[in-house]
């Protein structure tokens, strides 16, 4: 079963306007963290933002917010004021303290547009 | 520094050819990761290492081979491989395997298979 879902194959935004990136989970760990990753064309996986499931406060990093409904198991994506190089894949991702490893969601293609 | 480096960022082999990727990270993570991503798919994992001791494999074709020489030290082996071994290979590493946080990647190599 997929563990995490990312509903938007593809998005585009206008310049300077917010965007929001949806991502949902799945999890019976009480303990666990979500991240987004943004992967330009280049290839490099680039970490923006991280919440804990135990955090109370919805994390913020610059223009990045991410939006925790823990009930509802999503963690969205706020990019505010979105810039052309803003445009790439962005992926949502868990991990769990009972396993070792990173899950990733199937992707968002964001597009900027001028 | 959270810098993961891998090299080559790009490889062509043979079919017969051995090969190897190195992956090298100076953040004192005890946790690193090998994935493999093909265009337009989330990365998919191959192996982990925890505290230098391969914790995960994920029923990778043999002809893969994982070694961990030292706690800051990643490399993969490749020996007849296939074209459709043909991917982004891409290393990570984190502060430990479990613990929630935030993984770091590198570059990646560009791996042809011909």
């Amino acid at each position: 079963a997929q563990k995490i879902t990312q509903t938007q194959p593809g998005m585009f935004v206008q310049e300077k306007e917010a965007v929001t990136l949806d991502c949902t989970y799945d999890t019976s760990d009480p303990s666990y963290g979500l991240f987004w990753y943004k992967q330009p064309s280049s290839g490099e996986m680039i970490f923006l933002i991280y919440q804990g499931s135990y955090d109370q406060q919805n994390a913020t990093e610059g223009r990045y917010s991410l939006n925790f409904q823990k009930a509802r198991k999503s963690a969205n994506l706020v990019i505010s004021a979105s810039q052309l190089g803003d445009s790439a894949m962005y992926f949502c991702a868990m991990t769990e303290t009972s396993y070792d490893k990173v899950i990733f969601g199937p992707g968002t293609s964001l597009s900027v547009i001028p | 520094d959270t810098e993961v480096t891998q090299t080559p960022k790009h490889l062509v082999m043979g079919m017969t050819n051995k090969k190897s990727l190195k992956c090298e990270q100076h953040m004192g993570h005890r946790a690193m990761y090998w994935y493999k991503q093909k265009a337009k798919k989330p990365p998919e994992l191959m192996f982990v290492y925890s505290y230098e001791k391969l914790s995960i494999n994920e029923s990778v074709p043999s002809r893969f081979s994982p070694e961990c020489p030292n706690s800051s030290l990643l490399n993969l082996h490749l020996h007849a491989l296939q074209p459709e071994d043909s991917a982004l290979y891409l290393c990570a590493s984190s502060q430990a395997a479990g613990r929630n946080t935030e993984a770091f990647f590198g570059q990646g190599t560009r791996l042809t298979v011909v």
